[in-house]
């Protein structure tokens, strides 16, 4: 059965702060893989998406890894700010689905 | 580009109760989808269409119809609200099967 796992299930870090969220899949065949950004009430918004042959995408301050090999992947957070406080959410997709993450909760706190 | 638009915004109806969702875009994409969101829980597909006049089932459809009559419009009907279709319903679409633009959800509680 295809999954997507995320961890941590939350966190809190200070503004200014970096931060590093991971997500670890078993989707295969694989396509692509993609980190969406939702702010409380809001729909989910794209940040990076990611193909087989691609390792790294930035974004601003927000820089998505993959490692097709081991199948993880992580976005990494500079400099946080107020507004980074969100849910940050890993799809990762093949064969014509998509497989979501139960998200990151990220707080970032003055 | 209003992008993609839900209407309403919240609704609360009662057990057996039928609504319709409303979703509409103004970007001409081809593909649309309904997801809904529960507490602690991944965004799961409901239905989908990659087309006027072509759909089909996702993950969860039981319980909701779908129709695209335009490229434009994908309303999601519930038959007959039960509790456990509380939750927060989110239409997509995009110019490819893989890229989603996401509507700002209808949360929809049934009582």
């Amino acid at each position: 059965k295809n999954q997507v796992e995320q961890s941590p299930q939350s966190l809190i870090i200070l503004e200014g702060k970096n931060c590093t969220l991971q997500c670890n899949y078993t989707v295969s065949p694989f396509s692509n893989l993609r980190w969406y950004k939702q702010d409380t009430g809001r729909g989910p918004v794209s940040l990076t998406i990611m193909t087989f042959s691609e390792n790294t995408k930035s974004n601003g301050r927000y820089t998505a890894t993959l490692d097709a090999d081991t199948k993880q992947s992580s976005l990494h957070i500079t400099a946080s700010q107020l507004s980074d406080s969100a849910s940050y959410i890993c799809v990762v997709s093949g064969a014509g689905k998509s497989t979501f993450g139960d998200g990151t909760t990220l707080t970032v706190k003055p | 580009n209003a992008g993609v638009t839900q209407t309403p915004k919240f609704q609360v109806l009662k057990t057996g109760q039928s609504m319709t969702l409303q979703c509409a875009q103004d970007m001409n994409h081809e593909y649309m989808s309904w997801y809904r969101q529960d507490p602690g829980m991944g965004l799961r597909l409901i239905h989908y269409s990659v087309g006027a006049g072509i759909t089909d089932q996702g993950e969860v459809p039981n319980g909701y119809n779908v129709s695209r009559s335009t490229t434009e419009d994908f309303p999601l009907r519930l038959l007959s609200a039960a509790p456990s279709q509380t939750s927060v319903y989110f239409c997509a679409s995009g110019a490819a099967p893989y890229e989603q633009y996401f509507g700002p959800g209808t949360r929809l509680t049934v009582t």
